[in-house]
């Protein structure tokens, strides 16, 4: 088990790019989610898949933010147009099917994007 | 809409003293999960409690589920230095269990 593992570790960029973090969670774990999290608050829900499907998504992922899981196994996180409110630490999570969604979910570590 | 409050937010205790931190939601869930952060890093899970009266017990730190008041607590039992960390209660938004909801985080320190 060598965790969830997420690329970069910190991006720095001007507003109005575009950004792509990725994300390749614990082999064995179908589900994989998205958050976002900013100084002192609790992380908040973006959007979750089911291997390859996106089942879910938060309505703070307005339609600058795209997710894909091509194979059901990492993910990317896609940013367009990035305003100065998007700078946040990203965090990617996993966890394994089975137990009614019971499992706890493994973070990784986190992308901090901060946009200037 | 679902809400998670956790008192205190911050929390200043001595090496040895209990404590006890609380966990409100406003709708019915039947699971809840507590992680710990530590500064600059990820979360790290502590324990999921997925019934009423649920307890569960990891070292100094005891958790404990109230389904019928919306409480959750995380009990800390004679603090020592490493537990200095932000603990976070999440809850679950739906009944697909899919997105958690999370508290605003308790920043504990514990000084000798």
């Amino acid at each position: 088990d060598t965790g969830v593992s997420q690329n970069p570790r910190h991006k720095i960029t001007k507003r109005g790019q575009n950004v792509t973090f990725r994300c390749d969670p614990i082999s064995e774990h179908n589900r994989l989610y998205w958050y976002r999290q900013t100084l002192g608050q609790g992380p908040e829900f973006l959007t979750y898949f089911q291997n390859e499907a996106q089942l879910e998504k938060s309505r703070l992922l307005s339609d600058r933010f795209s997710a894909e899981r091509p194979k059901g196994s990492f993910s990317t996180l896609e940013i367009q147009r990035t305003e100065q409110g998007d700078s946040a630490m990203y965090l990617c999570a996993s966890s394994r099917q089975g137990g009614g969604f019971t499992s706890p979910l493994h973070f990784g570590n986190g992308t901090r994007l901060t946009v200037t | 809409e679902l809400k998670v409050e956790q008192n205190p937010l911050f929390l200043s205790m001595q090496e040895g003293k209990n404590y006890t931190i609380y966990c409100n939601y406003s709708t019915t869930s039947d699971r809840l999960y507590w992680y710990r952060q530590d500064p600059g890093k990820s979360l790290e899970s502590l324990f999921v409690l997925l019934s009423n009266g649920a307890v569960k017990q990891e070292g100094r730190l005891m958790a404990s589920l109230d389904t019928k008041a919306r409480l959750s607590t995380l009990h800390i039992t004679a603090a020592v230095h490493d537990l200095s960390a932000t603990y976070f209660c999440a809850v679950n938004l739906n009944q697909a269990g899919t997105a958690l909801i999370f508290g605003k985080g308790t920043t504990l320190s514990v000084s000798s």
